[in-house]
């Protein structure tokens, strides 16, 4: 079994969108965080959401996270070309303190 | 703002040859963290540390790795024998407190390819 599963693996919209992402994961978590990863880049940080919180924002980004389903959903509003990259979820694992525990991703493309 | 920064970019060395990867965490972060990704595939923790040593480490994380903090600033990622297997991207991050409450970032990430 994989912790963090995102779905859909790939997604393309139009500009103005909006795009949602989902992750599923299998552990019991203390929290949970959503990176973004431009082609052959770095991981970016954008929101990290705990496990005592159901919902977060930041900006155009609302993360929610259902602990009694483990899943999380990372919903992107009036998306942009420069939204385009891959998005991770990634959990930080009860046990195992230190680590985080990265999905597949999902390949977002957002078409002008 | 400040960010973990990594150098190489990219290293390209021959198999059984020994690398060594840089970092330089954020100056007031206290943990630090390696992790990889193959090409395609997701990313993997391979190693914690600190109070200079290391907390947790993961089975791909095997004697032929090593970290360091040889000073003040920097951490380092050592592969003593590269094999085809290591090649891929590797990552360093860094936070203030441990990872099971705080943000991890990430700098931009060194390319190894082992031929």
């Amino acid at each position: 079994s994989q912790q963090g599963e995102e779905d859909p693996q790939a997604l393309s919209i139009q500009e103005g969108e909006n795009a949602t992402m989902n992750c599923s994961y299998k552990t019991s978590i203390n929290n949970l965080q959503w990176y973004r990863q431009n082609s052959g880049r770095g991981l970016v940080h954008l929101i990290l959401i705990r496990s005592n919180e159901r919902e977060k924002h930041s900006g155009r980004l609302r993360v929610t996270l259902d602990t009694s389903k483990k899943s999380s959903s990372l919903l992107i509003t009036a998306s942009r070309a420069a939204d385009t990259a891959s998005y991770f979820c990634a959990t930080a694992p009860i046990q195992g303190a230190q680590k985080l525990v990265f999905g597949q991703g999902t390949r977002l493309t957002i078409n002008p | 703002e400040p960010e973990v920064t990594q150098t190489p970019s990219h290293q390209v060395t021959q198999m059984g040859q020994e690398v060594i990867l840089r970092c330089v965490p954020i100056s007031n972060h206290l943990y630090f963290y390696w992790y990889r990704q193959i090409l395609g595939q997701k990313v993997e923790f391979l190693v914690s540390f600190y109070n200079n040593e290391i907390s947790e480490k993961s089975e791909i994380f095997d004697d032929q790795f090593s970290v360091e903090r040889p000073d003040g600033s920097n951490f380092t990622l050592k592969i003593r024998s590269t094999k085809l297997e290591d090649s891929a991207m590797y990552f360093c991050a860094s936070s203030v407190r441990g990872g099971q409450t705080d943000t991890q970032y990430f700098g931009p990430g060194t390319r190894l390819t082992v031929l």
